[in-house]
């Protein structure tokens, strides 16, 4: 089945720095998607990329697609605390129902 | 800005009671879905409903489990007999049609506890 699976699992840095998560899938897929979701609360849709895009930015984030190695990588820079949340990675398909297949995510923990 | 809406925030039942969550799809949309996220886990894929019916499903989404579109804003999700392992949040989505490179919108979930 089509999944995203993100590394690494935990990430841990100070404000500032740079944080990058990686994200593998194992089928086609028409477009990936990053979210970030505080403890215990919703889905914040952050970047959507198509598979005919190769990078996409938004404010401090950038994401990134190789669709030959069916990985991307979600950068964020110039991290903050607020940037203290997980952050999941999510495939859509190319059946009918164009569900959304989500990764296990990332925790990342900025430091003040 | 148009967005997805769910209630309640938070449902608690007992144990084989039957719970119905509800959502407001944005108004144009014409994809449905229901996900749910057990506490720690990732978020699971259970349905999606286009053109009334189901479209797609999970193998989480059992007999015990229905969804229905009773009038042109609701969506909802029943549980007919609840067990302790439905304990989750739970997320409906939706997502504009003629196009597969459309954006999710997902609602701020319902917390669903049982006891």
């Amino acid at each position: 089945s089509q999944q995203g699976e993100e590394d690494p699992q935990a990430l841990s840095i100070q404000e500032g720095e740079n944080a990058t998560m990686n994200c593998s899938y194992k089928t086609s897929i028409n477009n990936l998607q990053w979210y970030r979701q505080n403890s215990g609360r919703g889905l914040v849709h952050l970047i959507l990329i198509r598979s005919n895009e190769r990078e996409k930015h938004s404010g401090r984030l950038r994401v990134t697609l190789d669709t030959s190695k069916k990985s991307s990588s979600l950068l964020i820079t110039a991290s903050r605390a607020a940037d203290t949340a997980s952050y999941f990675c999510a495939t859509a398909g190319n059946t009918g129902g164009f569900k959304t297949i989500f990764g296990a995510g990332t925790r990342l923990f900025v430091k003040a | 800005e148009p967005e997805v809406t769910q209630t309640p925030s938070h449902q608690v039942t007992q144990m084989g009671q039957e719970v119905i969550l509800r959502c407001v799809p944005i108004s144009n949309h014409l994809y449905f879905y229901w996900y749910r996220q057990i506490l720690g886990q990732k978020v699971e894929f259970l349905v999606s409903f286009y053109n009334n019916e189901i479209s797609e499903k999970s193998e989480i989404f059992d007999d015990q489990f229905s969804v229905e579109r009773p009038d042109g804003s609701n969506f909802t999700l029943k549980i007919r007999s609840t067990k302790l392992e439905d304990s989750a949040m739970y997320f409906c989505a939706s997502t504009g049609g003629g196009s597969s490179y459309n954006e999710q919108f997902f609602g701020p979930g319902t917390r669903l506890t049982v006891l």
